[in-house]
């Protein structure tokens, strides 16, 4: 089982429309999760991070974590076209201070 | 105020060849990290230093050294380039304490023929 898990994509929404990302991790005693936007041939963006149960919200960015369930989501609200790049899930695990897992990223495409 | 810079952006290297990437950072964090992104495999990381003086290796080591020169400075060295290594290379640091943030570079894309 991989540490981190998303949906590779590619996810395809209409403009105007919530875009839905997942994320499940496999480390129970994880803290702290972040979600990174990559634009093609640009470097990972931090664009959230949330580290206790519940709704974190940013702009047009959730971020919800149910630790019980071992899974965080991204929702996009009122997608844009600049929204469409490739969205990494990071996780840090436990027992691991200087390190991330990363997921392998979804590809978001906004249509306009 | 510049981030995390890396250079250089582009290198074409011959199988057999040896350089040097470099990257150093103005955030004052004392964690940096070397990652190679391939498509279909994420990120990878190579090496990482948890602070001046201390370097440690990740997933994917072979084949790569490091330095940490001081507390702004990683560099990563390939000793022996092989077409194995054709990847962008990702610098980052992390936030000092209990955050985690990892912050990157602009990335070297690196084709090893």
């Amino acid at each position: 089982q991989k540490e981190v898990e998303q949906n590779s994509g590619p996810l395809s929404v209409p403009e105007g429309a919530i875009a839905s990302l997942n994320c499940t991790y496999s480390d129970r005693g994880s803290q702290s999760f972040f979600w990174y936007r990559q634009y093609s041939g640009k470097s990972p963006e931090l664009i959230m991070f949330i580290y206790s149960n519940g709704d974190k919200e940013d702009g047009r960015f959730t971020a919800q974590l149910n630790k019980a369930s071992q899974y965080v989501s991204l929702l996009i609200r009122d997608s844009q076209p600049s929204d469409s790049a490739t969205y990494l899930c990071a996780v840090k695990l436990e027992g691991r201070d200087y390190k991330l897992s990363f997921g392998a990223g979804t590809t978001v495409t906004v249509r306009a | 105020n510049a981030g995390v810079t890396q250079t250089p952006k582009f290198q074409v290297l011959k199988t057999g060849q040896s350089m040097t990437l470099q990257c150093a950072q103005d955030m004052n964090h004392n964690s940096m990290y070397w990652y190679r992104q391939d498509p279909g495999m994420g990120l990878r990381l190579i090496y990482y230093s948890a602070s001046e003086g201390t370097t440690d290796k990740g997933e994917v080591p072979n084949g790569y050294n490091v330095s940490r020169l001081n507390k702004r400075e990683f560099s990563l060295r390939l000793e022996s380039a092989a077409p194995s290594q054709t990847s962008v290379y990702f610098c980052a640091t992390q936030t000092s304490g209990s955050s985690y943030e990892q912050y990157f570079g602009p990335g070297t894309r690196l084709t090893v023929t």
